[in-house]
Formats: structure tokens, C-alpha cells, sequence
């Protein structure tokens, strides 16, 4: 697509649900990055995928997080028994090398808002 | 591990004038990039800036640049002829092995 797209924009669930987000990178992107912001903070580093193959994993919280992204293209991230603590904003980004290369910008997606009851 | 420090949760600056933003950051590794990204309310994020580790010379981009100081480990952001369309939050990145690693985020106001 022309844009990093994520679904759903807004997502509000009750503690202990399971909640599954959607990332649809820039078509061409080798490289997609997932990012859970919270309110007034930076971006703070969860997964990361180079085509289907996911290198680093180090920052999900626990094991409750996952991501997947087996075709190389759209990726999800699924957070199982949803805590309070979840609730956050969750943001996809791409970018075209494979690798990760570090000089490269980062296109962002407008964000999932994560509302855990 | 890398960190980033954004040590002013807050500035504001007059239209028209000049504002600085602090970033500093800790890293072993010699090969890097620098960036400052913009969030405005819309949440967007937005590239302002880029800055390679092996340049000495800073990057500039119309009324924003940086100054570098390695050996610090800073990497400030000016604004000159501050515009209301610059207030937003702004975020300071550290990229290198494969991931990008964000500060606390300065929130800029600018005065009419």
C-alpha cells in the first residue's frame, strides 16, 4: 500500500481477553517493527521482522506478547489475558532494507490505541 | 544496552526565535544513526532529521539542525524561526543493530 496501514484504530477489551493487531506495511518493506507507546513517552522497542524471519524478540514484555508475520508482508501482534497494564498505544513501522540497516527511515503507522478495562 | 535521554520534558519558545533541544545518549558500538522525529497531536510520526555517526558535519534540513558532539554523546536539535506548526512532541532515536531506540520525547509549545 502507500502507507503503513494498522487495524484496528481504537480497540477497547475487557482484562483477561485476548487482543490481535494488524500491521499492512509499505508494499516494498523488507522490515517491519512493532513499538507499544504509552501515553507522553517515547515508543519503546518490541519486535522486529526482517521478511518472515523474526531476529529480535528482547523486548516483548512476556509471553503474553506475539507477533507473526509469516508471509513477509502483513504482521499481527496478539497479546493473550489482556492487563490493565497492556493498555497502551501499539505502532507498526517499515522500512524497505532487509536487516534492519540502522540509517534508514522509519515509516510509521497511525497506531492502534490499546484500552484494557 | 543503548539508551536515550531527552532531560526536558517540557520547553516553550516565542514564534519567530530560536529554541534547543537536549538529547544524549550511551552506546558502545562506533557505527550508529541519529535521528529527531515529530509528533504532532495527530500522533503521527513524523522525520525531521538524520544524522550519521561518521559525519562530523552536521545535518541541517531548512530551519532545523543539529549539533553532534560525539565524544559527548549529544546530539541537540535547533529550531530557528520557530513556527506554531513546530509545537508537537519530539523525539530523539538512537539506531544501530538493527533497532531504534527512542528518548522520553520534549514537548515543544510556541507562543504567538
Amino acid at each position: 500500500g502507500a502507507g503503513v496501514s494498522q487495524s484496528p484504530r481504537y480497540k477497547v477489551t475487557k482484562r483477561g481477553q485476548d487482543v490481535t493487531l494488524r500491521c499492512d506495511p509499505i508494499s516494498s518493506h523488507a522490515t517491519l517493527y512493532w513499538y507499544q507507546q504509552a501515553l507522553g513517552q517515547g515508543p519503546e522497542f518490541l519486535t522486529y521482522f526482517n521478511y518472515e524471519a523474526q531476529p529480535d524478540k528482547s523486548g516483548l514484555p512476556s509471553d503474553r506478547f506475539s507477533a507473526e508475520r509469516p508471509e513477509g508482508s502483513i504482521s499481527t501482534l496478539t497479546i493473550q489475558r489482556t492487563e490493565q497494564r497492556d493498555s497502551a498505544m501499539y505502532r507498526c513501522a517499515s522500512s524497505p532494507g532487509g536487516g534492519g540497516l540502522t540509517n534508514e527511515k522509519l515509516f510509521f503507522g497511525s497506531g492502534t490505541q490499546l484500552s484494557v478495562l | 544496552a543503548q539508551t536515550v535521554t531527552q532531560s526536558q520534558p517540557e520547553m516553550s519558545v516565542q514564534e519567530a526565535e530560536t529554541v534547543t533541544l537536549s538529547c544524549t545518549y550511551d552506546t558502545s558500538e562506533s557505527d550508529y544513526y541519529l535521528f529527531w522525529y515529530k509528533q504532532p497531536p495527530s500522533r503521527q510520526m513524523i522525520l525531521v532529521i538524520r544524522q550519521e555517526a561518521y559525519k562530523q558535519q552536521n545535518a541541517t534540513e531548512n530551519r532545523f539542525s543539529v549539533n553532534f558532539q560525539k565524544a559527548a554523546k549529544s546530539f541537540s536539535l535547533k529550531i530557528s524561526d520557530s513556527q506554531l506548526g513546530d509545537a508537537a512532541m519530539y523525539f530523539c532515536a538512537w539506531s544501530g543493530g538493527f533497532k531504534t531506540i527512542f528518548g522520553a520525547g520534549t514537548r515543544l509549545f510556541v507562543k504567538a
